[in-house]
């Protein structure tokens, strides 16, 4: 158990809709990442938040939005979703934010009907 | 523009030989380089890092070579055990940089 909760494990919703993920880092972590894993590809970062504050953005669409909330809980918010947007969503905590070791929440699997 | 490449997508291995899993990147300015296993349904988790003032570092089984100048590293498990069926990410990152960036992964089967 890497500590790292994310819910919902699975969601299944239809194109244009709004869906939101849920994180609960590591206790003491202060920094909460973003990345989303589609079919066989590798890891892209979508985004990282560090203590409330966006700290660095990768690949990460428009219609994506993400906040980390005082209780350093993060969420990752989704709109107008398309069919391409089915993946699975990792989020993964660090203590300090850079150069150290990620620890990941087991994901949540979103499918676009 | 991938920045961490893993040009092997899947590796096997016999139990008991050596497993060589590599990753090549682009931007010299990554000075930290760490590998993922990553089961099904879980998420990934931490192997072994390495600085960029080293050049090798080991735990246990697992041993990471880093080639600066190559900008290429190397993760060799031995001996290879079936429990070691997974895929393998490399990723990297840089001080001050924030992000950490993964590459495609290799999946990696050891045959008994």
């Amino acid at each position: 158990d890497s500590g790292v909760t994310q819910t919902p494990k699975h969601l299944i919703t239809a194109t244009g809709q709004r869906v939101t993920l849920r994180c609960s880092p590591r206790s003491g972590d202060l920094s909460v990442y973003w990345y989303q894993q589609s079919l066989d590809q590798g890891l892209q970062f979508l985004i990282q938040y560090y203590n409330g504050e966006e700290r660095a953005k990768g690949n990460i669409l428009e219609r994506f939005s993400a906040q980390q909330f005082p209780d350093l809980h993060s969420e990752l918010n989704l709109s107008s979703l398309e069919l391409g947007d089915s993946a699975l969503y990792f989020c993964a905590s660090s203590l300090q934010g850079h150069n150290e070791k990620l620890f990941f929440g087991s994901g949540t699997q979103l499918s676009v009907l | 523009d991938q920045q961490v490449k893993q040009n092997s997508p899947s590796l096997s291995v016999q139990e008991g030989r050596i497993s060589i899993l590599n990753c090549d990147y682009t931007n010299s300015m990554f000075d930290y380089f760490l590998w993922y296993k990553k089961y099904p349904a879980e998420g990934p988790t931490f192997l072994i890092s390495i600085s960029s003032i080293k050049d090798k570092n080991e735990d246990g089984r697992f041993t990471v070579f880093l080639n600066k100048s190559a900008k290429h590293l190397s993760l060799h498990i031995v001996p290879s055990q079936p429990g070691d069926s997974a895929v393998y990410f490399c990723a990297a990152s840089n001080t001050g940089g924030f992000k950490t960036i993964f590459g495609a992964g290799t999946r990696l089967f050891v045959k008994a």
